[in-house]
């Protein structure tokens, strides 16, 4: 097992750029979720990749979005830099299927993005 | 949809005492699962311990056991033996079982641990 692995870890962009953030999932696991997570907060649920379809978003404008490839890496994506959008960015992946149990999600180390 | 609140922002323990970090949750589903993660200031959020709600028995994994009070939507962590490692910002963290469509995992305010000589 490789674990999941975030590029990069620090990043400072201006409002109103673009930004682009990789994670590289663990071996085997065929679901990738990205959470935003603020200052002293909990994760907030950007969306999930399952299969390299996209089967579940959470209350985040279209500028946020995402990619998954067939090696099960991923990337999100984000449009029109906000201030507000400056957080901790987690990727997790997981084995689901279908009637099968959850046995969880495996966490990347995050990659923190300041916006000024 | 669904909501997790943990009460207590901060607690602290004595090296080796025994510590209870309480959860709350709010559903309407009946099958689910219920995570305890621990977030280190590596940032990294690691799995401690897994409930699945059909399952009455309560979860255990070395010091740490969780008390899942289906009827009363609780779901608090005890560390037993506490250890300078533990120091750390804990999850209470909820999923719904029913398929690969319900992958969002919505989690509590968070609870920082910490753990003093």
């Amino acid at each position: 097992e490789t674990g999941v692995t975030q590029s990069p870890t620090h990043l400072i962009k201006t409002r109103g750029q673009q930004v682009t953030l990789r994670c590289s999932s663990q071996s085997g696991h065929n679901t990738v979720s990205w959470y935003q997570q603020a200052l002293g907060q909990g994760p907030q649920f950007i969306f999930q990749y399952y299969r390299e379809e996209e089967n579940g978003r959470g209350n985040f404008p279209p500028r946020f979005s995402g990619l998954q490839f067939p090696n099960y890496s991923s990337e999100l994506n984000v449009n029109a830099l906000e201030l507000d959008d400056s957080a901790l960015y987690l990727c997790a992946s997981s084995l689901l299927a279908e009637y099968s149990p959850n046995y969880g999600y495996t966490f990347g180390s995050g990659t923190r993005l300041t916006v000024v | 949809a669904q909501t997790v609140t943990q009460s207590q922002p901060e607690m602290s323990v004595q090296e080796a005492e025994t510590v209870t970090l309480s959860c709350t949750y709010d559903t309407s589903e009946s099958n689910y699962y219920l995570f305890w993660y621990k977030q280190p200031p590596s940032r990294q959020m690691i799995l401690v311990i897994r409930q699945e709600a059909y399952k009455q028995q309560n979860a255990t994994e070395n010091r740490f056991s969780v008390n899942f009070q289906k009827a009363a939507k609780s779901f608090s962590l005890k560390i037993s033996d506490s250890q300078l490692g533990d120091t750390a910002m804990y999850f209470c963290a909820f999923i719904s079982a029913g398929g690969t469509s319900y992958g969002k995992l919505t989690f509590g305010q968070g609870t920082i641990l910490t753990v003093h000589p």
